[in-house]
């Protein structure tokens, strides 16, 4: 089993410019997540997903999109990137939600110019 | 809003020492979870604490909820290298959502 997959690992936008990000885990789980990860600041969640089809906004939505057409996979879209939008982008799963463990991907580092 | 404060935020040791990290709240939770994240990977889950006074152990790490469910402690005995990562902390918000702390960063000198 591959756990949580993420691509990709590294990419530079330019402001203004799009992207999306895919998270894909082979785990069955219903529960996925994105965060961004600051330094100093822990792990922030932008959106999460509690099965195929439904999105939900987290603590820091603005300036994101999601999607999760297979539960396999859960997209983050930047429609247009600003320099505050520079972080490390964590996708999660887990099987239920509360006390159980996320299960993470190894990140994308985004830079934004 | 349920903060989690990790203190301290840097910590560089020489091997075989031991240490103890903090991770303190003004807010109950149900339960807390310990992860580790090494450079370049995502964090993994060292451990779940779910009741107040809980000690559990893992080898040469031991974690501690606290009785009155707001902060937990994660000791190390005897450092090693391989234990140098971020360290964090987390428990479920309001939402049912984790609530992450800021992290402890090690570093284990040889």
């Amino acid at each position: 089993n591959a756990g949580v997959t993420q691509t990709p690992k590294f990419r530079v936008l330019k402001t203004g410019q799009s992207m999306t990000l895919l998270c894909a885990q082979d785990m069955n789980h219903e529960y996925m997540y994105w965060y961004r990860q600051d330094p100093g600041m822990g792990l922030r969640l932008i959106h999460y997903s509690v099965g195929e089809g439904t999105t939900a906004k987290g603590e820091v939505p603005d300036g994101y999109n999601v999607s999760r057409l297979k539960k396999q996979n859960f997209l983050l879209g930047l429609e247009s990137a600003a320099p505050s939008q520079t972080s490390v982008y964590f996708c999660a799963s887990s099987y239920l939600v509360h006390g159980y463990e996320q299960y993470f991907g190894p990140g994308t580092r985004l830079t934004v110019t | 809003t349920q903060l989690l404060e990790q203190s301290p935020q840097f910590l560089s040791i020489q091997e075989g020492e031991n240490l103890t990290v903090y991770c303190n709240s003004s807010s109950v939770f149900s339960s807390l979870q310990w992860y580790r994240q090494e450079p370049g990977e995502g964090p993994v889950l060292l451990v779940t604490v779910v009741t107040g006074g809980e000690v559990k152990k893992l080898k040469r790490l031991t974690f501690q909820f606290g009785d009155a469910r707001k902060d937990s402690s994660l000791h190390i005995t005897a450092a090693q290298p391989g234990d140098t990562g971020l360290y964090l902390c987390a428990g479920p918000n309001a939402g049912n959502m984790l609530t992450f702390g800021g992290g402890t960063r090690l570093m284990v000198k040889p």
